[in-house]
């Protein structure tokens, strides 16, 4: 089993959809959870950390259930901006290594 | 705001000849991070490093692999003997603790 498993994907969906991803995790120690976004050639970019009360930044609200092992991503009115691959990351420790998911590529569309 | 840079942005090699891939982490942080990305592939971890020794690394950080601060402000990865399977986005990344931010990464082409 991965250690970090996401949604295959690819999502395609119009301007103003609601799009949501899924992310399980395996290991039941791990500490930190992270959404990143990543531009096709480009670093990955912290979109917001996930914390179990749930955290909402703007149009972006991201969930995390431990007992499930899973977090969740939900992005309101997509924008074409939105357009990347989102990447699930999950932590250990608080500053130790950093297991990233294959990622999920969404694509909004006019 | 502070980032993480990296140079250089491309580097072409030829096979067998050593890489040393430089990085600027910001400059209060205190952990430090190699991951590489094959073309296609997901991020991979390297190796963390804080208090000026390797914390942990992952099984592709082998013999032919070191990480050096060699002065307050660089960090950097070597290469010994660079292999075909060695190209591949190489992304730097440093945190206080928490979330980590990524340098704009390295291109290396091994021929």
């Amino acid at each position: 089993r991965k250690e970090v498993e996401q949604d295959p994907g690819p999502f395609n969906v119009p301007e103003g959809a609601t799009v949501a991803f899924n992310c399980t995790y395996s290991n039941s120690a791990s500490q930190s959870f992270f959404w990143y976004r990543q531009d096709c050639r480009k670093e990955p970019k912290l979109l917001m950390s996930v914390y179990s009360s749930g955290n909402e930044d703007g149009r972006f609200t991201a969930q995390l259930n431990r007992a499930s092992q899973y977090i969740s991503l939900l992005i309101r009115d997509s924008k074409l901006s939105d357009s990347a691959t989102y990447l699930c990351v999950v932590g250990r420790t608080n500053a130790g290594k950093s297991t990233f998911g294959d990622g999920t590529t969404l694509t909004v569309k006019p | 705001e502070p980032e993480v840079t990296q140079t250089p942005s491309h580097q072409v090699t030829q096979m067998g000849q050593e890489v040393i891939l430089r990085c600027v982490p910001i400059s209060n942080h205190l952990y430090f991070y190699w991951y590489r990305q094959i073309l296609g592939q997901k991020v991979e971890f390297l190796v963390s490093f804080y208090n000026n020794e390797i914390s942990e690394k992952s099984e592709i950080f082998d013999d032919q692999f070191s990480v050096e601060r060699p002065d307050g402000s660089n960090f950097t990865l070597k290469i010994r003997s660079t292999k075909l399977e060695d190209s591949a986005m190489y992304f730097c990344a440093s945190t206080p603790g928490g979330e980590q931010f990524f340098g704009p990464g390295t291109r290396l082409t091994v021929l």
